[in-house]
């Protein structure tokens, strides 16, 4: 099973500012295979980028991923208010399918 | 507009069986595999496995098998979960989620179905 690790666990940031969260993977991820998710409280998950950098749907270009092999990483480059919330990294590329434990992003 | 709408809330007693539904619209059922994730209070996201919607073909995760079925009825385009034997740990919100073979990762998702396991 592919661990994914991320950090930090919260990060305490005001609006404008920039966010960067890691995802680090146990063994090898294709990069297809790695998403990012964005959860607010009382809320279903939503598909912030799929496949390690490409954006889903309706996704603003504040968002944006890079990395690969163990090591990928979630850019926020201006923080709005509504972007306080949880952040989820999950691949796909071995099963199990399995999420890392997220990242909250939290006012400062 | 694709969406997918999962049953209500439910309190039920240990040893219980519960069934949560899945409606899906907007999109082709069986063009997408149907994968069920639960995430108990507090806590983070945990993957319990798919249902191939075309062929009806099942994977469980580890630690969801046994007590854990899913299926389907694809004249109303639904999938369902059912637990049997309802202990309190299973006390958690559980999610539906559409499988996107091209983006390899979940885009659509249900709003949540939260079952409380209480005596």
């Amino acid at each position: 099973e592919i661990v994914l690790t991320q950090s930090p666990g919260t990060l305490s940031l005001s609006p404008g500012e920039r966010a960067t969260l890691s995802c680090r993977a146990s063994q090898s991820v294709s990069s297809s295979y790695l998403a990012w998710y964005q959860q607010k409280p009382g809320q279903a998950p939503r598909l912030l980028i799929y496949s390690a950098s490409s954006r889903a749907t309706g996704i603003p270009d504040r968002f944006s991923g890079s990395g690969s092999g163990t090591d990928f990483t979630l850019t926020i480059s201006r923080l709005e208010p509504e972007d306080f919330a949880v952040y989820y990294c999950q691949q796909y590329g071995t099963s199990p399918l399995t999420f890392g434990p997220g990242t909250k992003v939290d006012i400062k | 507009q694709v969406q997918l709408v999962q049953s209500g809330s439910e309190l039920k007693k240990p040893g219980a069986s519960v069934k949560v539904s899945c409606k899906a619209s907007g999109y082709t059922f069986s063009s997408y595999s149907m994968n069920w994730v639960r995430q108990a209070p507090g806590q983070g996201l945990e993957w319990m496995g798919w249902i191939n919607t075309n062929t009806g073909n099942l994977e469980y995760a580890q630690g969801f098998t046994g007590r854990f079925v899913f299926s389907l009825d694809t004249s109303v385009t639904t999938a369902y979960l059912q637990i049997s034997t309802l202990k309190a740990e299973d006390t958690a919100v559980y999610y539906c989620a559409r499988y996107s073979s091209s983006w390899y990762a979940f885009d659509m998702w249900g709003q949540g179905t939260m079952v409380t396991v209480s005596s």
